[in-house]
């Protein structure tokens, strides 16, 4: 059974129009991370939540946000995607004790 | 043999043959390693870790071995297979710095392609 849960698998939104993405998880796993691939490269870390506290990275756009309602839920909110924004968006858990992380999916998103 | 894509490298190997694929991380206060395989459209699956107070781990048919000097990771497959044909990346854990969670980074993949 899926332990990382994505929704939806793919998503087209069209420029410049917010999108959400979504991510549960069965694990109750404290740490959540969101990652960005683009086509041949590696994830990229755009931030993670241990539990309600937020972590950026320094270089992740301001275009992009997240909300953690609860341990099971996280969600990626693009504020005005842009054509470069197209992706595959990888939601991945951990817990503080289990170190190795379990990754959904993704959602692939593409931009028009 | 091995070769540089525009963005991932590509080692080709024969079905049966062993597999060694490299990787160089970069934070030397990296405490936890991860191997991930990535098949086309998937999202990347664990396969095998090793701590920074470990040298060599082994699993069924892959092995890891670390070496801090020099902060490079490699993962070997035995025996490789058709199904073992997928994008292999290996990540690198830190804590973040006083907020007792950590961030997990992704090294430069390697396409690994198995001809049958």
């Amino acid at each position: 059974d899926a332990m990382v849960i994505q929704n939806p698998r793919y998503q087209v939104t069209q420029f410049g129009k917010p999108v959400t993405l979504s991510c549960s998880q069965t694990l109750n796993h404290n740490v959540m991370y969101w990652y960005q691939q683009k086509s041949s490269q590696a994830p990229k870390l755009l931030f993670h939540y241990y539990d309600k506290d937020f972590n950026n990275e320094a270089d992740t756009p301001d275009n992009f946000q997240s909300r953690r309602p609860n341990t099971s839920f996280c969600f990626l909110d693009i504020r005005s995607p842009g054509l470069g924004d197209a992706a595959m968006y990888l939601c991945a858990t951990s817990g503080l004790l289990n170190t190795e992380a379990f990754f959904g999916q993704g959602t692939r998103l593409t931009v028009v | 043999g091995e070769s540089v894509g525009l963005h991932l490298p590509t080692l080709s190997v024969q079905e049966g043959d062993n597999s060694i694929i490299n990787c160089a991380y970069s934070n030397s206060a990296s405490d936890y390693f991860i191997w991930y395989k990535q098949e086309s459209g998937k999202g990347p699956q664990f396969i095998i870790d090793i701590r920074s107070n470990m040298d060599k781990r082994q699993g069924q048919r892959v092995t890891v071995l670390l070496n801090k000097t020099v902060k490079h990771l490699s993962l070997q497959i035995a025996a490789t297979q058709p199904g073992d044909s997928a994008v292999y990346f290996c990540a690198e854990r830190v804590e973040d710095s006083g907020a007792g969670s950590y961030q997990l980074t992704f090294g430069k993949g390697t396409k690994l392609s198995v001809i049958p």
